[in-house]
């Protein structure tokens, strides 16, 4: 079972640089969410989305944008690549909110520099 | 605000001996709280949460709302717990916005 699946998993930006991190799961979870974990310390939620359509922010969104088109993806776009945007980032979903489990992705590991 | 604490970066036991990870909350309604764990080269993953007061691999965590903490306990550590484990916070109602610890390394020495 593949569940929850990030690209790339490396990555070296320049300043200034745009990319899209991927993300998609397999298991039909409504509930989408994307964090980033800075060294030493816990998870963030940066952006989320409740279903294809529908997104809104976590966290620390600045810098960050997302879409839902369908189900199974949740792309993260940077637009402007920063230094402070360098970061563990990690894609989750779950089928819904409350007590429900959420699943996380490997992780896509972004330096900026 | 939401907050959590978990005032410990590195915990090492020996084998055999109780584990006690630390967890204090800060939420002014009625929280639902979680222990996350991610082991070696494996994904985050769910532990436990408060809401099903099960027992998980041997690891328990009681909510204690008096003291705003959800400590994980486990009577008799073995070298496999050695992770790095997060508590997290949520509100009840709608998407899971979950609050991370720090996160607590812990390793079971042989």
């Amino acid at each position: 079972n593949a569940g929850v699946t990030q690209t790339p998993k490396f990555r070296i930006l320049k300043i200034g640089q745009s990319m899209t991190l991927q993300c998609t799961q397999d298991m039909n979870h409504n509930y989408m969410y994307w964090y980033r974990q800075d060294p030493g310390m816990g998870l963030k939620l940066i952006y989320y989305s409740v279903g294809a359509g529908i997104t809104d922010k976590g966290e620390v969104p600045n810098g960050y944008n997302v879409s839902r088109s369908t189900t199974e993806d949740f792309p993260l776009r940077l637009e402007l690549a920063a230094p402070s945007q360098t970061s563990v980032y990690f894609c989750a979903s779950s089928y819904g909110g409350g007590g429900n489990t959420i699943y996380f992705g490997e992780g896509s590991w972004l330096t900026v520099v | 605000a939401q907050r959590v604490t978990q005032p410990e970066k590195l915990l090492s036991v020996f084998k055999g001996a109780p584990v006690e990870l630390k967890c204090n909350y800060s939420y002014s309604g009625s929280p639902e709280l979680f222990w996350y764990v991610q082991y070696s080269r494996q994904r985050l993953q769910l532990l436990l949460r408060h809401i099903s007061r099960e027992s998980i691999k041997g690891f328990t965590a009681d909510l204690n709302k008096g003291e705003t903490s959800f400590h994980l306990k486990k009577p008799f550590a073995q070298e496999e717990d050695s992770a790095m484990y997060y508590c997290a916070l949520n509100r009840k109602a709608g998407a899971q916005k979950l609050v991370f610890g720090q996160g607590t390394r812990l390793t079971i020495n042989p």
